[in-house]
């Protein structure tokens, strides 16, 4: 199975910085199947990034994705205050198993 | 409108079972695989299992922890997926989330979850 590794676990920050995050998986990932997640409590969890670089629909151009192979990145431009959550990112490219990060929360400095 | 709406959820006893539902709309149902994930408090998203579509043969899928014990189905007639859990253990409360499977996109839309507790 694929392990992904996220980092740091947490990152305090104030609403204007940038952020990012990281994500390292113990293999390659097939075709970039590499998703990126954000979830609020009590919420479900919302598709950011998929194929490791596409946005998905209705998602701001401050959240971009980048990374292929075993290395992956979710970089928040300007952080604002609905961005403040714990973010996943979730390989799918090795079948059958998919596997989470253990995530990273992103809160108010 | 897509919606995806779990159901089911409650108190039940370690070694016993319970059946979730997730019913879907506002996309083809027939055509997507459907994945469960779950959340356990203060722990992270995990992976329970995922069924393909009647094109893919229904094939099913499972996380190690969960294999043997936990059987997912569709009835597309009804727009709906199970979740069949049985010889439940108390590491397996959380919140479980029904989620849609997007062409080449991970998982794209996804309930509100329903809580299990498993408890004596």
């Amino acid at each position: 199975d694929i392990v992904l590794t996220q980092s740091p676990g947490t990152l305090s920050l104030s609403p204007g910085e940038g952020a990012t995050l990281s994500c390292r998986a113990s293999q390659s990932i097939s075709s970039n199947y590499l998703a990126w997640y954000q979830h609020k409590p009590g919420q479900a969890p919302k598709l950011l990034i998929y194929a490791a670089s596409t946005r998905a629909t209705g998602i701001p151009d401050r959240f971009s994705g980048s990374g292929s192979g075993t290395d992956f990145t979710l970089t928040i431009s300007r952080l604002e205050p609905e961005d403040f959550a714990v973010y996943y990112c979730q390989q799918y490219g090795s079948s059958p198993e998919w596997t989470f990060g253990q995530g990273t929360k992103v809160e108010i400095k | 409108e897509v919606q995806v709406v779990e159901s089911g959820g409650g108190l039940v006893q370690p070694g016993g079972s319970l059946k979730l539902s997730c019913a879907a709309s506002g996309f083809t149902f027939s055509g997507s695989a459907m994945h469960w994930v779950r959340q356990a408090s203060g722990k992270g998203l995990e992976w329970v299992g995922r069924i393909r579509s009647k094109a893919n043969g229904y094939a099913t899928a499972y996380a190690a922890s969960v294999k043997g014990r936990f059987t997912i189905s569709r009835d597309d007639s009804k727009n709906t997926a199970y979740l069949q859990m049985n010889s439940l253990k108390t590491e397996d409360t959380a919140v479980y989330y029904c989620s849609r499977q997007g062409l080449g996109r991970g998982v794209d839309y996804w309930g509100q979850g329903t809580l299990v507790t498993v408890s004596s």
